[in-house]
């Protein structure tokens, strides 16, 4: 099946440092890829969509100056945490859309787990 | 807008035991519905989903769910679980009309299975 990653897997960060996560489609091209938060025993909870070529699409309540997204390729989407805080400590989760694909072929990432000392 | 409910935060259950978890929804149109599983520090897994056509649909690892239109439920079930299916499992909709490509998953079921 379609692969997803995401790199780093694992981070642990000082407060008030950026920490950059990188989302790659290493099967297929990528037009759109989402961006997820997930708090401890709690749902997914999208943040933005990433558009490849255009601005990020964020949901409301989420600081696009805070969270970064720069989807540069067709392959590749970056979120970059910007003056990490203790409260940033989350995992977070990518998705990808096959180019011409809808929500119902939709790929998730393994995850990245941020943690702000 | 389009919603998710799942009404089990948790169930616990015997090996070889059956077992449901309980999803509905809330959408003014046409849906897809999904199923997630997620295991420990990992990210999500398709089991299953309803586009359209028979309203029973078969999954990997032996789950099913059937999507009930007039209930605006989407149960997931299996009917012998093993230690290995210990997760938490996800309820999506897609409301592709109203949200595009976006989805919105429920709160999460953990499964936790005894031996």
């Amino acid at each position: 099946g379609a692969v997803v990653s995401q790199h780093p897997s694992r981070v642990i960060c000082k407060s008030g440092t950026s920490v950059k996560i990188e989302c790659r489609s290493l099967d297929f091209q990528a037009t759109t890829m989402f961006w997820y938060r997930q708090f401890p025993k709690q749902s997914l909870m999208l943040m933005a969509t990433s558009n490849e070529g255009s601005k990020a699409t964020y949901e409301q309540g989420v600081e696009k100056d805070k969270f970064l997204i720069n989807h540069a390729s067709l392959t590749l989407s970056t979120l970059t945490v910007t003056s990490a805080h203790p409260e940033d400590s989350s995992f977070y989760i990518c998705s990808v859309i096959p180019s011409g694909g809808l929500a119902d072929t939709q790929y998730f990432g393994p995850g990245t787990r941020l943690t702000v000392l | 807008a389009q919603s998710v409910t799942q009404l089990d935060s948790q169930v616990p259950v015997f090996e070889e035991a059956p077992v449901e978890l309980r999803c509905n929804y809330s959408s003014s149109v046409s849906v897809y519905l999904f199923w997630y599983v997620q295991y420990p520090n990992q990210g999500l897994q398709l089991l299953l989903k309803y586009l359209s056509g028979s309203t029973l649909v078969k999954g990997i690892n032996g789950f099913e769910a059937e999507f009930n239109k007039s209930q605006t439920s989407f149960h997931l079930r299996k009917p012998s679980v093993h230690i290995s299916d210990t997760a938490e499992y996800f309820c999506a909709v897609n409301s592709w009309a109203a949200a595009g490509n976006k989805l919105t998953f429920g709160g999460g079921t953990r499964v936790l299975v005894k031996p």
